[in-house]
């Protein structure tokens, strides 16, 4: 799988919209960008992922490079609850990783009031 | 109505014990994992079923077993606990499809070997 790289800490303040960026510039054709996130003391959580064209749901959008080199986990409005550690990984889910994810150290986020 | 859940949620023993922590899911998932939380933080996958067969199993020592008796149940029993084994571990799931994987996590099983 590809290696990302990630701000190791972001700050927010309440209500405005986190930027989160990864960098995967090894990213190969069949390879996923995924977002998941781990609140403090829980099991990481799922938020979204994409292959090259940019993906909204109802927790956040994800926007990619054309050259899929990189790409931002956009949360539109944080809240308090939004604080936890942001893990881009890239992968090719479900294929011949056979679902493996690799976490790196991915972004400890801080929402402030 | 939890979708993965794991027991115990807390686990204190003694080096050279022999403990075992389950792991069961309601979402009819085919795929199930063990990933391993270590005191810096570090997320790493440990073992991964997919229809009861073992498709992941990573750089472990031998004393931990999985073990994955129907799609909806996988457990690990770790002989002969050390030091190091304290960590949290978590359970997955997902429903295997090709690229498309989500994998949904249980609450984790804090373990502390003293």
């Amino acid at each position: 799988d590809a290696k990302t790289t990630q701000p190791t800490s972001m700050d927010c303040a309440e209500g405005r919209a986190a930027n989160l960026p990864c960098n995967h510039s090894t990213i190969s054709g069949n390879e996923y960008v995924y977002w998941y996130r781990q609140i403090h003391s829980q099991g990481p959580q799922y938020i979204i992922h994409g292959l090259k064209n940019n993906e909204t749901n109802e927790m956040a959008s994800l926007i990619i490079t054309e050259d899929r080199k990189s790409s931002t986990l956009i949360l539109p409005h944080a809240t308090l609850r939004d604080t936890a550690v942001y893990y881009c990984i890239v992968t090719d889910a479900g294929g011949t990783s056979y679902g493996k994810l690799t976490f790196g150290q991915g972004t400890i986020l801080t929402v402030h009031p | 109505d939890t979708a993965v859940s794991q027991t115990p949620k807390y686990l204190v023993t003694q080096m050279g014990n022999d403990k075992s922590i389950k792991c069961e899911q309601n979402l009819g998932h085919d795929t199930m994992y063990w990933y391993k939380q270590d005191s810096k933080k570090f997320l790493k996958i440990m073992f991964s079923y997919n229809n009861k067969e073992l498709i992941i199993n990573e750089t472990v020592p031998n004393r931990f077993s999985p073990k994955s008796p129907d799609k909806a149940h996988l457990n690990l029993h770790i002989n002969s606990l050390e030091l190091g084994d304290s960590a949290v571990y978590f359970c997955a799931s997902s429903q295997r499809r090709t690229r498309k994987e989500t994998q949904y996590f249980g609450p984790g099983t804090r373990l502390l070997v003293l």
